[in-house]
């Protein structure tokens, strides 16, 4: 299986940049897409294929990566993106998920 | 409006058997292939399984394939999760997704199961 790791927090200030990592443990190429789950709602998703922003996501997230290394940026973080974001692979089955990286305002 | 509505979920013992429904709307769901995913309660995400749009082939998690089942019924618009034998790390909240090359671009809002004596 393809084993995804991501920090488990990052703490950011309002207005600042904040960049996610997510590392694979084999290549993915750029079947790479995020997901933003907010307390007690299910997973949104953000990016899909690595740098593709998904219909209604505000253009202050992006995505970029491929290979093993992926990055999902907020900038400017806002309030509102206070959340947990998971990546996911789609590059082989079984689709498999990162633990997950907890968004906490400083 | 897409929408995902799970039902079923919830208190059942353990070596029982559970089936999970999922109604969708908003779109054809003929077209679509469809996922389950779980999360559990330390908040990881599993895949289970998927199945293609007219139902004639299904994907597993290996470690899940013997006991989970994926089936829908497209006159209904509905995907079902047949659960069986569960154990207490199924306990989970259990999501439908539909399921678009491999990304999960709508959810469900989940269904909760708790297996517990």
């Amino acid at each position: 299986d393809t084993v995804l790791t991501q920090s488990p927090a990052l703490a950011v200030s309002l207005g600042q940049r904040v960049t996610i990592s997510c590392r694979a443990s084999k290549s993915v190429s750029t079947y790479m897409h995020w997901y933003q789950q907010k307390s007690g709602q299910q997973p949104k998703l953000l990016i899909y294929s690595a740098s593709n922003l998904e219909s209604g996501v505000p253009s202050r997230f992006s995505g970029s990566g491929s290979g093993t290394d992926f990055t999902l940026t907020i900038d400017p973080v806002e309030a509102d993106d206070i959340a947990n974001y998971y990546c996911q692979q789609s590059n082989e089955l079984p689709l498999t998920f990162g633990s997950g990286t907890k968004l906490e305002i400083k | 409006e897409v929408q995902l509505v799970e039902s079923g979920g919830g208190l059942v013992q353990p070596g029982a058997s559970l089936k999970l429904s999922c109604v969708a709307s908003g779109f054809t769901f003929s077209d679509y292939w469809m996922s389950w995913v779980r999360q559990t309660p330390g908040k990881t995400m599993e895949w289970i399984g998927d199945i293609k749009y007219d139902g004639s082939y299904t994907n597993y998690a290996p470690s899940l394939k013997n006991r989970f089942t994926i089936s829908r019924d497209n006159a209904k618009s509905t995907l079902y999760l047949q659960m069986s034998n569960v154990r207490s790390e199924d306990t989970a909240t259990y999501y439908c997704t539909r399921h678009n090359y491999g990304v999960m671009d709508a959810w469900g809002q989940g269904a909760s199961v708790t297996v517990s004596s």
